[in-house]
């Protein structure tokens, strides 16, 4: 079955950059999704088609796509934006999505 | 306002059924893409399964983990999704989620609150 590999976890200073890296051999040919949880919340999406902002999300948070790998930037970390972050993806053929393994970033 | 409000989940044996309901309003139901995700304690998101709108065929599909056991459907008079799960396993616990992305220029998701689902003996 598909994957999403994250690295597990983030550790950032305030003020400083965080990047989430998510890699499956899919993204090149389809739209990654960026969703961030707070413990006891759902999920909030904040950015899309790879690198898409909604209306309503900081613009401290960023995403790009290069090859077989996505990224989530959050520049200019703050103590709010400590949560679990996940990406969100299809195969190849479309049918099936997926969740990545997730990433929980700490500001320290 | 757009709204989900899900309902349904509770304690049961394992083997056996259970079917969850999502409440939806405040948005356009025949035209939306909606999925079910799930979330064991602990662990992280895992999607369940999606049905398409009635326009883009109103097909469905499903995580290999649940396939064969779990179906979607949607009742479009009451807005109203619904994930019938059967042949239930322990490591089908967690919280079910229904979702929906509606995109018109600025996509915005929108969550239910969940609702917990626990399969145990």
């Amino acid at each position: 079955s598909y994957e999403l590999t994250q690295p597990p976890s983030v550790s950032v200073s305030p003020g400083q950059t965080a990047r989430i890296t998510c890699s499956g051999d899919a993204l090149p040919k389809q739209y990654a999704y960026w969703y961030q949880q707070k413990p006891g919340q759902a999920p909030v999406m904040v950015i899309y088609k790879d690198s898409e902002r909604p209306s309503g999300i900081p613009e401290r948070f960023s995403g790009s796509s290069s090859g077989t790998t996505v990224t989530l930037t959050i520049s200019g970390v703050q103590a709010e934006d400590e949560a679990e972050y996940y990406c969100q993806s299809a195969d190849s053929s479309g049918t099936y999505e997926v969740f990545g393994t997730g990433t929980k970033v700490t500001v320290l | 306002e757009v709204q989900l409000v899900e309902s349904g989940g509770g304690l049961v044996k394992p083997g056996g059924s259970l079917r969850l309901s999502c409440a939806a309003s405040g948005f356009t139901f025949t035209n939306a893409w909606m999925s079910w995700v799930r979330q064991a304690p602990g662990k992280g998101l895992e999607w369940v399964g999606r049905i398409k709108s009635k326009t883009d065929g109103g097909t469905t599909d499903f995580a290999a983990p649940v396939k064969g056991r779990f179906s979607i459907s949607g009742d479009d008079s009451k807005n109203t999704l619904y994930l019938q799960m059967n042949s239930l396993k322990t490591e089908d616990t967690g919280v079910y989620y229904c979702t929906t992305i509606i995109d018109n220029g600025d996509a915005r998701d929108y969550w239910g609150q969940g609702t917990l689902v626990t399969v145990s003996s």
